[in-house]
């Protein structure tokens, strides 16, 4: 079974700065999709970013990217120019590319404040 | 269409009741998902339906929870005789066949348990 592992409970960033949200995986599978969606308080999570795992290049979305790195298993969201709006919940998901389950598998998340 | 609607935002019922949730799907999306989330933890997959298919279901779905889609539409999610470790947010998602794309969720549904 597929597991995911945010290390970081909580972050903080001062507004305008860059912060880094960490990912890890693990599966046997090597076609599979990540995703990063965002949960602010109001609670509905929203897709962030996802990327391909077939493809090299690091997805970009706006302000957000991502460092995937495939033979490590790693999976990190780069928040840049951080703004206040930008704090909530952050949750790190693994989607198998075909066969199996379809479910999506979430990390436990990362709390993050952006700080005036 | 706004999104995945679900119906009521907050419940609170007594230990033992049994109570019902619904979803409304993005009306083009035929992969219907629920998950469950405590406080401070990531979403936890309930069980999924493609169309009217219930196709899979985790273990965390005891016998008391029972989930439906009729006509592949709307979805329902019944816990009978809760009890208060049920106390959870309950979410619904959707998403089209290509697994790429992820999933739009709802708002979701609070539950407590007294």
């Amino acid at each position: 079974a597929q597991t995911v592992t945010q290390s970081q409970p909580e972050m903080s960033v001062q507004e305008a700065e860059t912060v880094t949200l960490s990912c890890t995986y693990d599966t046997s599978e090597s076609d599979y999709y990540l995703f990063w969606y965002k949960q602010p308080p109001s609670r509905q999570m929203i897709l962030v970013i996802r990327q391909e795992a077939y493809k090299q290049q690091n997805a970009t979305e706006n302000r957000f990217s991502v460092n995937f790195q495939k033979a490590a298993k790693s999976f990190s969201l780069k928040i840049s120019d951080s703004q206040l709006g930008d704090a909530a919940m952050y949750f790190c998901a693994y989607r198998s590319a075909q066969g199996g389950s379809e479910k999506l598998v979430f990390g436990k998340g990362t709390k993050l404040t952006v700080n005036p | 269409d706004t999104g995945v609607s679900q119906d009521p935002r907050h419940k609170i019922t007594k230990r033992g009741q049994n109570v019902t949730f619904r979803c409304d799907p993005i009306s083009e999306h035929n992969r219907l998902y629920w998950y469950r989330q405590t406080l401070g933890q990531g979403p936890e997959f309930l069980t999924y339906f493609q169309n009217e298919a219930q196709l899979e279901k985790s273990r965390l779905l005891s016998d008391r929870f029972s989930a439906e889609r009729p006509k592949g539409s709307f979805s329902t999610l019944e816990i009978q005789r809760t009890e208060q470790g049920d106390s959870a947010m309950y979410l619904c998602a959707s998403s089209l066949r290509d697994r790429r794309h992820g999933y739009t969720f709802g708002s979701g549904t609070r539950l407590t348990v007294v």
